[in-house]
């Protein structure tokens, strides 16, 4: 049963620092991963989708990476904002192009100014 | 910028009762999509809905819940009995295509007492 984990639960930060943030998964057999931006009592924002066939996708200030044989995926956010705090979530997608999209439980970033 | 969109956005029900909560999807896209957020815990996925049929539905999804289509434009959710257990943010997405990115809408907060 494919599993998605995001380390850290967790993350504070002074404005301006680059950070990276961390998403696993179990079984490397997904068709594709999508990050999320979601900010308090809201939907989910679609930051970035990377196929499986891809090592990386990049929109403005941030850069998704993907290594599905290890099972992993980062956000790399550059010159973080305090408009940038929110939860961030990783959800892959398994069982073809067709299958649903499983969650970690994200990750709260803080950016302080 | 198209988006999806969701009513109510919060509704409070006493256990037992019925509930329907509706979403208008991105208007090109083809498949439809309910997944749940209980406070605090992962986003969980309900159903997939493609050519005015589930395509997959998971195990949260049993006989209280049904999904329709009545008319082009909307997608409805239905509990037919609600539990407390029910008590969650539902959340409505859509997508252009199979295996496509998913467009989230704002949520509809269910509080069943």
């Amino acid at each position: 049963k494919q599993e998605v984990t995001q380390i850290p639960a967790a993350l504070s930060v002074p404005e301006g620092e680059n950070l990276v943030l961390n998403c696993s998964f179990t079984d490397s057999a997904i068709y594709n991963l999508q990050w999320f931006r979601q900010d308090p009592g809201k939907g989910l924002t679609s930051l970035l989708l990377i196929q499986s066939s891809q090592r990386e996708q990049t929109s403005g200030r941030l850069n998704a990476s993907l290594d599905k044989s290890s099972g992993r995926s980062t956000l790399y956010i550059a010159a973080s904002q305090p408009g940038d705090s929110a939860t961030y979530l990783c959800a892959v997608r398994a069982g073809g192009s067709q299958g649903n999209l499983i969650f970690g439980k994200g990750t709260k970033l803080s950016v302080k100014p | 910028e198209p988006e999806v969109t969701q009513t109510p956005s919060h509704q409070v029900t006493q256990m037992g009762q019925e509930v329907i909560l509706r979403c208008v999807p991105i208007s090109n896209h083809l498949y439809f999509y309910w997944y749940r957020q209980i406070l605090g815990q992962k986003v969980e996925f309900l159903v997939s809905f493609y050519n005015n049929e589930i395509s997959e539905k998971s195990e949260i999804f049993d006989d209280q819940f049904s999904v329709e289509r009545p008319d082009g434009s909307n997608f409805t959710l239905k509990i037919r009995s609600t539990k407390l257990e029910d008590s969650a943010m539902y959340f409505c997405a859509s997508s252009s295509s199979s295996g496509g990115a998913l467009f989230f809408g704002e949520g509809s907060r269910l509080t069943v007492l």
